[in-house]
């Protein structure tokens, strides 16, 4: 069974000061990594997603993440925070040689606040 | 603006009674997903339509059914909704191409928090 794990329920971070926000996950096969961002009462928006190629992935919002196979984990970064960074976060995981194969729905963690303080 | 589509918002129902959420999409894709989200918890998978063909998780409860009568729409019934149903409720499409499966991103609409009375 595939699964992902955000170790922090909250990450506070000054405003310009660099952030990260972690994720490690577990699959059998070659995972597809996904970040996504969640404002209060609204859906999910995608950030960015590893599949392959290079480890370094640069998506939305000057987010980026680093894709590390020896340590299962794909970390969330950004160099400068804004105040409207502040939202919850999620990680997730596609297992492309799950049993069955075809599309599948994400595995997701259970999310990270991220609270940028002014 | 191509998007993911969901009405209503907002859906306050009673206790045993049938409620359908709608989910809707101009992005053409083939693949529509149903997700639970319960408060202060990630998204679960209910079931996804991949084209006609409807693909239930193994521990969806039986009061969810779900019906796709065309590419554009997908519905979420709850035949009997219980307290325990109250979440929000997450409509996601991708386009799945054959020979590439699992490769495209997940699209989420805004969700429809359904309250349970």
């Amino acid at each position: 069974a595939q699964s992902v794990a955000q170790p922090e329920d909250q990450v506070n971070v000054a405003e310009g000061n660099p952030l990260t926000v972690k994720c490690t996950y577990s699959v059998s096969g070659n995972p597809y990594l996904f970040w996504y961002v969640q404002y209060p009462n609204r859906g999910l928006q995608f950030l960015l997603k590893y599949i392959t190629g290079d480890n370094l992935v640069k998506g939305s919002y000057g987010f980026e993440a680093e894709f590390n196979k020896s340590q299962t984990s794909f970390h969330l970064k950004k160099p400068s925070a804004l105040v409207s960074d502040s939202a919850l976060y999620f990680c997730a995981v596609r297992d492309i040689e799950r049993s069955g194969g075809g599309a599948d729905g994400l595995t997701f963690g259970k999310g990270t606040h991220l609270i940028i303080q002014p | 603006d191509a998007m993911v589509i969901q009405n209503p918002r907002y859906q306050v129902t009673q206790f045993g009674k049938p409620v359908t959420l709608s989910c809707s999409q101009t992005l053409n894709h083939n693949v529509m997903y149903w997700y639970q989200q319960k408060s202060s918890q990630a998204p679960k998978l209910l079931f996804h339509y991949y084209d006609k063909d409807f693909n239930n998780e193994a521990d969806t409860p039986d009061n969810f059914q779900s019906r796709r009568p065309n590419t554009s729409f997908c519905f979420l019934d709850i035949r009997s909704p219980g307290l325990g149903d109250a979440a929000m409720y997450l409509c996601a499409t991708s386009r799945d191409r054959a020979g590439a499966p699992n490769l495209e991103t997940q699209y989420f609409g805004p969700g429809t928090r359904l309250l349970v009375l």
